[in-house]
Parts: C-alpha cells; structure tokens; sequence
C-alpha cells in the first residue's frame, strides 16, 4: 500500500518570503499522480498542482511550483512571494495511475499547516 | 460553472437518528468519491463510485453507513443509527481523469 508522508505538522513564513512544504511517499508503483491540495479555514479542498511521475519536468502553477525527486520519493511544494491568503493546511496526496478498483483514491499524507506572517 | 455540490453544510443531530448527507457531481465526471476528515484520522477514503457502480467501500466504517448513487449527477451517503464517533466532516469529490475536485463538505455533529 502506497504511503505519503509530511513531516512538517507546521510552517511559518513572513509575506513576500519563500517557503518549501516537504512531502515524500512510498511506492513500488513506476507511474502515479501526485497533488497538492490546500485546505483554507473555510475547509474547501483546493486543488493547487498535480505532477505526473512520468514527467520530469516540474510542474507550475504561478507562484505554486514543485520539486519532484522520483528516485528520492519526494514531491515538495514551494509557495514563492507568500501572500496571507495563503495560509491554510496543505495536503500532499497521491493516485495511482492504472484505472480500476481501488487503484483511482487518493492517499493523503497527515498536511502541513502554513501561517503568513504580515 | 458550478463545482461539486453538497447539502447540507452543517448538521446538527442526535444519537440514533438517521442522517442523510447529499452529493451533486460535476456534470460529465465519472467518478465519485466520499471522504471523512477527522482531527484524529485525517482524511479517509469511505467509498467511491465509477459510472454510477460503487467500486471499492472497503473505507466505509460499519454497516451503520451506506451510499447510494441512483444516477450521475446524483449520490447520498446514509448514517443509520448515528453515534457521537461519526461527527466529522464529510466530503464529496468528483473526477473525470486525474484530479479530484471537492465539494465544499458537510459538517456533521452528533450529539
């Protein structure tokens, strides 16, 4: 069973400043999906960037970009010029690529929560 | 265009009493999921649904609950009797390809 872990239960960053959220996984999977998914106050899950393993470019999202490690099994989430709307609980997950079965829900590791500091 | 669509937002009952949590897909989506977030466990997968047909409910906690999905654009998730260890927040995600995008939840409180 694929697992996905945040080792970070908490992040502060200062607004306008950079801030890397850790996220690594366990698989024997070669191709999956992984998410980054945004929980605001309000509880809304926000769908922020998705990369695909089979791709090694790094996916961007404006100011959301990841750096995925496929050999390492590590998927961080950077937040450049951090801004106060985005504070919120950050959630890493991942799916695996084959259609079928339980093969289509999404793991989640346990989310990271970001404070922006004004 | 309208995101996925959950009823009620808040929910408010007693133990013992049936509670009837409500889902609206995004139209075209095949798949449907539903997911409990709780302080303790996170967010946990109950059940999910391709083209209508539930796939796997192996997350579904006991045979207290139930879901339905009578057509595409319509699911229910079913809590019958309700007990104080099921309040939590209850979401409804839809899918097409990869990603899932989700409802807005429902917040369940049983007293």
């Amino acid at each position: 069973a694929q697992t996905v872990t945040q080792s970070q239960p908490e992040m502060s960053v200062q607004e306008a400043e950079t801030v890397t959220l850790s996220c690594t996984y366990d698989t024997s999977e070669s191709d999956y999906y992984l998410f980054w998914y945004k929980q605001p106050p309000s509880r809304q899950m926000i769908l922020v960037i998705r990369q695909e393993a089979y791709k090694q470019q790094n996916a961007t999202e404006n100011r959301f970009s990841v750096n995925f490690q496929k050999a390492a099994k590590s998927f961080s989430l950077k937040i450049s010029d951090s801004q106060l709307g985005d504070a919120a609980m950050y959630f890493c997950a991942y799916r695996s690529l084959d259609s079928g079965g339980s093969n289509y829900k999404l793991t989640f590791g346990k989310g990271t929560l970001l404070t922006v500091n004004p | 265009d309208a995101g996925v669509i959950q009823s009620p937002r808040h929910e408010v009952t007693e133990m013992g009493q049936e509670v009837t949590l409500r889902c609206k897909p995004i139209s075209g989506h095949n798949s449907l999921f539903w997911y409990r977030q709780t302080m303790m466990r996170g967010l946990e997968l109950l059940i999910y649904f391709n083209n209508n047909v539930p796939i796997d409910d192996s997350g579904m906690p006991e045979d207290r609950f139930s879901a339905k999905m009578p057509n595409a654009s319509f699911s229910t998730l079913k809590i019958q009797p309700s007990e104080p260890r099921d309040s939590a927040v209850y979401f409804c995600a839809s899918s097409l390809v990869s990603e899932q995008f989700f409802g807005p939840g429902t917040r369940l409180t049983v007293l």
